[in-house]
């Protein structure tokens, strides 16, 4: 199966303005979480979407939002973005009821 | 609130040598325990994992075990070679779904 695959890879933007990312999960799969990674912050849990519906949420603003689509592709947005946003988002992909969390390679996104 | 702290921040070691990673989590009610590995400019690949009945796992060169009574988990990764270089993530989850809570991770350099 292929693995789980997420666009764009790379993302700038402007202080201000808002981006959308995309991830795709491995075939089958149902869930999919979100995660920021930052060198100061380390990775940290945005949220998570199963069947379209967010299941758990993070400590973030709510100009972070997500949504996940019926055939369990996921997006998530951020709105008016800040500096520190910057960051790698990371978005991961697991079976119903299943433990193993598969990532994706990552959107970096660098906002100016 | 969920909490994981991991210990060392950066590890050393001599090709052949063990390593050992630390972590400690601060809710009970935690069931599930996996360690990722990041190579730089990669995505966090799954390389163990433990189930709170569980008190140790064993896969070829890597181990990793629980307690739970002192709320800690350890990675050990024996006869370390070269490609073990990588900053390794330990995590825990809480709730029903997929948030994990990650630790700050550990560089690990192995030195041939």
């Amino acid at each position: 199966k292929a693995g789980v695959t997420q666009t764009p890879r790379y993302l700038i933007k402007t202080r201000g303005q808002q981006v959308t990312l995309s991830c795709s999960p491995i075939s089958g799969h149902r869930s999919v979480s979100w995660y920021q990674q930052t060198p100061g912050q380390g990775l940290q849990f945005l949220f998570e979407y199963f069947s379209e519906t967010q299941r758990n949420k993070g400590n973030f603003p709510g100009r972070f939002s997500g949504r996940q689509f019926s055939n369990s592709r996921s997006e998530m947005n951020v709105s008016t973005l800040e500096l520190g946003d910057s960051a790698l988002y990371l978005c991961a992909s697991s079976e119903a009821g299943g433990d193993t969390q598969y990532f994706g390679p990552g959107t970096r996104l660098t906002v100016l | 609130g969920e909490n994981v702290e991991q210990h060392p921040s950066t590890l050393s070691v001599q090709e052949g040598d063990s390593a050992v990673i630390k972590c400690t989590y601060s809710d009970s009610a935690s069931n599930y325990f996996p360690w990722y590995k990041q190579e730089l400019g990669k995505r966090p690949q799954l390389i163990i994992d433990i189930r709170s009945n569980v008190g140790e796992k064993k896969d070829q060169r890597i181990a990793v075990t629980l307690n739970k009574t002192a709320k800690h988990f350890s990675l050990h990764i024996t006869e370390t070679q070269p490609e073990d270089s990588a900053v390794y993530f330990c995590a825990a989850r809480w709730a029903a779904g997929n948030k994990l809570t990650f630790g700050g991770g550990t560089r690990v350099l192995v030195k041939p």
